[in-house]
């Protein structure tokens, strides 16, 4: 099963384009990486998967170097409604009842 | 279309005591998740069905026991609730086991005394 980890908090101003990195040493061959996002008393909300290279959507671009030891979620000109808890999920194809949310990084965007 | 949906929002028991939480989703999604999430930490999870007349245990299944008589319905239920439960529970659905995107219910936040 491989853990991830995040930096508990981070800061950031409205405007402004923030990284958040997760690391994953010991991620599998098949396994994805996986990004959701949650409000205060709101379930998570799925934000962006991938395998390796570079994957963006509508919302935020996902970053996964060659050896995918690491990945990291990039929110574009992020607003004081990004604020809320970010989680990196690692887990392979057929294995989802192996997700581990660990505790997330708490972005506090300020105006 | 509602998405995932749980009832109650809100429960108080007190110790020993019984509830079963109900979760529907009107997505025709095959697999099905509870999940509970504590102060300031992560979800875990505690059963999960694959389809409809399956249940599996998940990270932290102890406690509790689940059903899923209907595609459509997922029913988490606490035999005799302990302080220890006290959380917010969370069932999410997705369509396929191959699919990362879990779609999440608005929670019920539990309090056993």
């Amino acid at each position: 099963l491989a853990k991830t980890t995040q930096p508990i908090s981070m800061d950031s101003y409205e405007g402004q384009e923030v990284n958040i990195t997760c690391s994953h040493n010991n991620i599998a061959t098949n396994d994805y990486i996986t990004w959701y996002q949650q409000f205060p008393s709101q379930g998570p909300r799925f934000i962006i998967q991938g395998y390796k290279t570079k994957v963006t959507n509508e919302v935020a671009s996902l970053f996964i170097p060659a050896d995918r030891k690491s990945s990291t979620l990039s929110l574009p000109r992020v607003s004081l409604s990004d604020t809320a808890v970010y989680y990196c999920l690692v887990g392979g194809l057929y294995n989802f009842n192996k997700f581990y949310f660990g505790s997330g990084t708490k972005l506090n965007v300020k105006p | 279309n509602a998405g995932v949906t749980q009832t109650p929002k809100f429960r108080v028991l007190k110790t020993g005591q019984s509830m079963t939480l109900l979760c529907a989703q009107d997505m025709n999604h095959e697999y099905m998740y509870w999940y509970r999430q504590d102060p300031g930490m992560g979800l875990r999870l505690i059963h999960y069905s694959v389809g409809e007349g399956t249940t599996a245990k998940g990270e932290v299944p102890d406690g509790y026991n689940v059903s899923r008589l209907k595609k459509q319905n997922f029913l988490l239920g606490l035999e005799s609730a302990a302080p220890s439960q006290t959380s917010v529970y969370f069932c999410a659905s997705s369509y396929t086991a191959g699919d990362y995107e879990q779609y999440f219910g608005p929670g019920t936040r539990l309090t056993v005394t």
